[in-house]
């Protein structure tokens, strides 16, 4: 079964402070591909991230920074010193190499000022 | 902004009623998906088109079916609308049926009476 898990429903932290947020995902296939994205209340989501699973090398882009852990079928999301305008939803997805994203359930992020 | 525009933004319909949504996909891109998005869920593949063909489909019935034209626009079409079917629905539109990265639109936010 192809499945992404993220338990954390929504987060609250305030200005400054760092949060994780959780993606563990389910697949048998060797080759695939992890995604993050944000949904602002807009509604669009705006890509993020992608990792291929043969590339387990962390990733930092600004604040933003992305652990990937093929052992525990794991890539977590961390923002670092978060600002009121990271407050969004928070989508993980899995690419099989096929022709369809597999989401989680989102994580909605409040960054209070 | 992704290049990728839906049209209408919001529509409100009655159950019984059919629904037709709009997609125009970034430039140079063959590829568009559609997914709805339930209120607090994570978005769900419905179909994929590449090239005009539908290359893919989820778990949706019959009466949801769409149309890629020859400049790669999309359409989705809903039958028989049912009070369930209320969800935001997002066109994603990609370089290839591969999905190593898609662009989403803003949505398209359903309302079924």
């Amino acid at each position: 079964a192809q499945k992404v898990t993220q338990a954390q429903t929504e987060i609250s932290v305030v200005e400054k402070e760092d949060v994780t947020l959780d993606c563990v995902y389910e697949t048998r296939d060797t080759t695939y591909y992890l995604f993050w994205y944000k949904q602002p209340p807009s509604g669009e989501l705006v890509f993020l991230i992608r990792r291929n699973s043969f590339d387990e090398q962390n990733e930092i882009s600004g604040r933003y920074s992305w652990n990937f852990q093929k052992s525990t079928s794991s890539f977590n999301f961390t923002i670092t010193a978060s600002q009121v305008v990271d407050s969004a939803v928070y989508f993980c997805a899995l690419n099989p190499g096929t022709y369809k994203y597999i989401f989680g359930t989102g994580t909605r992020l409040k960054v209070l000022a | 902004e992704t290049g990728v525009t839906q049209s209408p933004t919001h529509l409100i319909k009655t159950r019984g009623q059919q629904v037709t949504l709009r997609c125009s996909s970034q430039s140079g891109h063959n590829t568009v998906s559609w997914y709805q998005q339930a209120l607090g869920q994570g978005p769900q593949f419905i179909f994929q088109y590449y090239r005009e063909e539908e290359n893919g489909r989820g778990n949706f019935p019959p009466r949801f079916s769409g149309l890629q034209f020859p400049n790669y626009s999309s359409e989705l079409n809903v039958n028989a609308l049912e009070l369930d079917d209320s969800a935001l629905y997002l066109c994603a539109s990609s370089p290839g049926a591969e999905l190593t990265e898609a662009f989403f639109g803003q949505g398209t936010r359903l309302t079924v009476v």
